[in-house]
This record gives C-alpha cells, structure tokens and sequence, in this order.
C-alpha cells in the first residue's frame, strides 16, 4: 500500500496551459505538504496545510492554488504555466507541525515545453 | 536560506562504515537536526533526528557534538542501496509556531562494491 500517492507521475504540457496534480495519503496524517524540486536539486517547501486550513505559504506564484478537500488530499492546480514551472513536485504528509517525520511521494515530473 | 553546511559528495565501500559530516554553526537551542535521503528518482525518505543526545535507530547513527554546533550521520555497514543525496537540515520555526524544514544541496554518497 501506497502511503503518499500523487499523480500523475510525468506530466508534459505546453505553456499557458493548466494543469493539476493530486496527492492522496492513507497514513491518517493532519498535515500535508507540496514542495518543488527544481533542476539544481533544491527542495523548497511551496504549501503546508493542516486539517484543510493553510498554515504555510511561501512566495509562491498565485498561478499555483493548493486545495485540499479533506484532511488525506492535497491537490495543486497550477493556472497558466510557464517555462520555469518545470521541475518535480513532491507531495508529503506529517502528523501535526513538530518534531516529526514527514512521507513523501514519488514526485511528478513536470515538463512545461 | 539553507542554514547547514555539508560536504557535496564522498564515496563509501560497500560494508564499510559512511560517517557523513554536517555543519550547523548558527543552531539555536531549540532547533532539531533531521536528515534525509533521495533515492535517485525518488521521494526524499526521513532517517533520523535529534535534538543534544546522539541518537539510534534501524537505519542510522546521529552523533551531535556536545555545542551541537555540528553532526554526524553514520551509516553502520553501507550497502549499494544507500547510494543517493544525504541532506542534513535545520527545522526553522516560522511564524505562528508553524515550522518547516529548509534543505541544501546535501551530499551525494556513493557506496562503491
């Protein structure tokens, strides 16, 4: 089983077009997470939330839009994309905001073109 | 800003020990040092955190010096799976008591057979 899902897993698109990933964890997990990896490898933290409410959102383009309809989903639409928006995206998942371990998923690969 | 400081990469023999370093000189007392792993392609995988006291469990060893102003990983008998980026990272507190983890470059460690 699974513990944090997203999909797709490769997503290819044109510029200007939108497009949205899904997460989904099955941990029982208060608080997720979207983070992109860019080419050079930094991990920066995009979005937190904590049961559906948003508790951590970094300068972050307002193309990109989090939702999360309940507390095991965190989706990201992202409005007109851009060439720069291509890099992977991880979703994660904790228990609450402190010391804690967080689950990541796989990772979609996004390529704007 | 990432606040650690990690070498970018070293290589470990198949069996041997791998102690990877990290430099945390600015660590207040109240901030944990956590590290993770990324599998090439992969999702970054939690192993260990710790807050003064060395710390041990089924995949790893943190030793943190008494100034706690540096620590170490070590990876008992490293096998060709360990292979992948070692980040160290300082957990931040943001405001409103929410907290996020800020991740460098890491180190890329090659166990070699």
């Amino acid at each position: 089983d699974t513990a944090v899902s997203q999909t797709p897993k490769y997503l290819v698109t044109q510029m200007g077009n939108d497009k949205s990933i899904k997460c989904e964890q099955n941990l029982g997990h208060d608080t997720m997470y979207w983070y992109k990896q860019d080419s050079k490898k930094f991990l920066k933290i995009m979005f937190s939330y904590n049961n559906k409410e948003l508790i951590i959102n970094e300068t972050v383009p307002n193309r990109f839009s989090p939702k999360s309809p309940d507390k095991a989903h965190l989706n990201l639409h992202i409005n007109s994309l851009e060439l720069g928006d291509s890099a992977v995206y991880f979703c994660a998942s904790s228990y609450g905001q402190g010391v804690t371990e967080a689950f990541f998923g796989q990772g979609t690969r996004l390529t704007v073109v | 800003d990432a606040k650690t400081t990690q070498p970018p990469s070293m290589d470990c023999a198949e069996g041997r020990a791998a102690n990877l370093p990290c430099n945390h000189s600015t660590i207040s007392g109240n901030e944990y040092v956590y590290w993770y792993r990324q599998i090439h392609s992969q999702g970054p995988q939690y192993i260990i955190h710790g807050l003064k006291n060395n710390e041990t469990n089924e995949m790893a060893s943190l030793i943190i010096t008494e100034d706690r102003k540096s620590s170490t990983l070590i990876l008992p008998h490293a096998t060709l799976r360990d292979t992948a980026v070692y980040y160290c990272i300082v957990r931040v507190a943001n405001a409103g008591n929410n907290r996020k983890l800020i991740w460098g470059l890491g180190t890329s460690l090659a166990v070699n057979p």
